[in-house]
């Protein structure tokens, strides 16, 4: 099956600071979302984004899909932005679940 | 609202009941998902079910057992033959579409004493 791999694993900014996380996966994808779960454990996902580039707000995320990596951008960076951000792919097809990333655990200091 | 919810949100229980997990959506989605997370961990998925009456094992199936009776129903229940079942475990649904987005329960955080 498609291998999902994030880096980096941790990441530590300021309040204000700018960050990329990245999201390399090993096939071509039907899918690709970006998911960010909360300290109370919540999973809300920001972004379905399988090619191109789309912006909500301060985060934004560019996939490559030629290249097989996804990135997701988040500007002047907000204490309640901390959290484990998770990538997930899938290869479409009759197995339709997710492969998820270990993520990526960002920790934003006031 | 639409969503997900599952319950409790937490739960003990002794080492050797069997323990069932409720899910449930109303966003009409025909694909519904288990997960475990453990402290510091990724996802693993336990089960899923594409359709009504029919689901597949995910890659930690062993100790665990689950039904899909109704589209918006996915209980998992957490036998005692599961070794090691403290965690926490969150329910997602998904529908095929043009935008094909994944959405999340709150979780439950199971505790085996």
């Amino acid at each position: 099956g498609i291998q999902v791999e994030q880096s980096p694993p941790d990441l530590i900014l300021q309040e204000g600071a700018n960050s990329t996380l990245r999201c390399n996966f090993s096939d071509s994808v039907n899918n690709l979302q970006w998911f960010h779960q909360n300290p109370w454990g919540q999973l809300i996902n920001l972004f379905y984004i399988p090619s191109g580039t789309k912006q909500n707000g301060r985060l934004s995320a560019t996939t490559v899909a030629t290249e097989r990596y996804s990135l997701l951008y988040i500007s002047s960076s907000q204490t309640t932005d901390s959290g484990v951000y998770f990538c997930a792919a899938d290869m479409g097809g009759s197995n339709y679940k997710l492969t998820f990333g270990k993520g990526t655990l960002l920790t934003v200091n006031p | 609202d639409g969503g997900i919810t599952q319950s409790p949100k937490y739960l003990f229980r002794k080492e050797g009941q069997n323990v069932t997990l409720s899910c449930e959506q109303n966003l009409n989605h025909d694909a519904m998902y288990w997960y475990r997370q453990d402290p510091g961990q990724g996802l693993r998925l336990i089960y899923y079910s594409q359709i009504v009456n029919d689901f597949q094992k995910g890659d930690i199936a062993e100790g665990y057992s689950v039904s899909r009776e109704k589209k918006e129903s996915f209980p998992l229940t957490v036998t005692s033959a599961q070794k090691n079942p403290t965690a926490f475990y969150l329910c997602a649904s998904r529908n095929r579409g043009r935008e094909d987005t994944q959405y999340f329960g709150p979780g439950t955080r199971l505790t085996v004493l």
